[in-house]
């Protein structure tokens, strides 16, 4: 099975900018449009909530500060101007002919 | 308003079966795709399974490491997807949650914790 590696923590300054990546060690190692990325924010105590998919769609709902993309092979989840309300785990998942795979999540801390 | 309603958890022992509800409203259920996740305690997010549309062929896929163990259904007059667990084992201790999956995965349901233990 294929193995998704996310940082497992970050730490933001109120109005900074941050990175998540999306890696993958399936075959060519390199994260592609084809693997549909999606990235999810989870709050503790609450339901995850669908922030970015395929690559860089936002919904209705997902604050223009967060921005997906892909950067050096990865998956990327920008975050430019955190907010306090920003901090929480951050997950993708990763799309491989049928099975879907998440990363192991990224704690992100806005301090 | 798109609401998913996840039921049907509780605890049970090793070895034994539970079925999860996920009930759906405020769209087409029938036009959809429906996906189980989980999280257990302490852990990340875990795809669990999926069951195209009947337009679709109403087919499923299942992660590795629950195929042949756990199968899903769904009943469209209803607009409930199932999630039939079987076989069950103390690392299946998790909360399950249900997505609406068309053509993306959008909502969610606030989930149903299930507890294998004895």
């Amino acid at each position: 099975q294929a193995v998704v590696t996310q940082e497992p923590s970050l730490t933001v300054s109120p109005g900074g900018t941050v990175t998540l990546t999306c890696g993958s060690s399936t075959g060519t190692g390199v994260v592609t449009s084809g693997h549909n990325p999606y990235w999810f924010q989870h709050k503790p105590g609450q339901a995850p909530r669908t922030l970015i998919y395929h690559t860089r769609n936002k919904h209705s709902w997902t604050p223009a500060r967060f921005s997906g993309s892909l950067l050096g092979g990865k998956a990327a989840l920008t975050l430019s101007g955190a907010q306090p309300e920003d901090e929480a785990e951050y997950y993708c998942l990763l799309s491989y002919s049928g099975a879907r795979v998440f990363g192991g999540g990224t704690k992100l801390t806005v301090l | 308003e798109v609401q998913l309603v996840e039921s049907g958890g509780g605890l049970v022992k090793p070895g034994r079966s539970l079925r999860l509800s996920c009930t759906a409203s405020g769209f087409t259920f029938g036009d959809y795709g429906m996906s189980w996740f989980r999280q257990a305690p302490g852990k990340g997010l875990e795809w669990v399974g999926f069951i195209r549309s009947k337009p679709y062929g109403g087919t499923t896929e299942y992660a590795a490491s629950v195929k042949g163990r756990f199968a899903i259904s769904r009943d469209d007059s209803k607009s409930i997807a199932y999630l039939h667990m079987n076989s069950l084992k103390t690392e299946d201790t998790a909360v399950y949650y249900c997505t609406r999956d068309g053509d993306i995965t959008d909502y969610w349901g606030q989930g149903t914790l299930v507890t294998v233990s004895s």
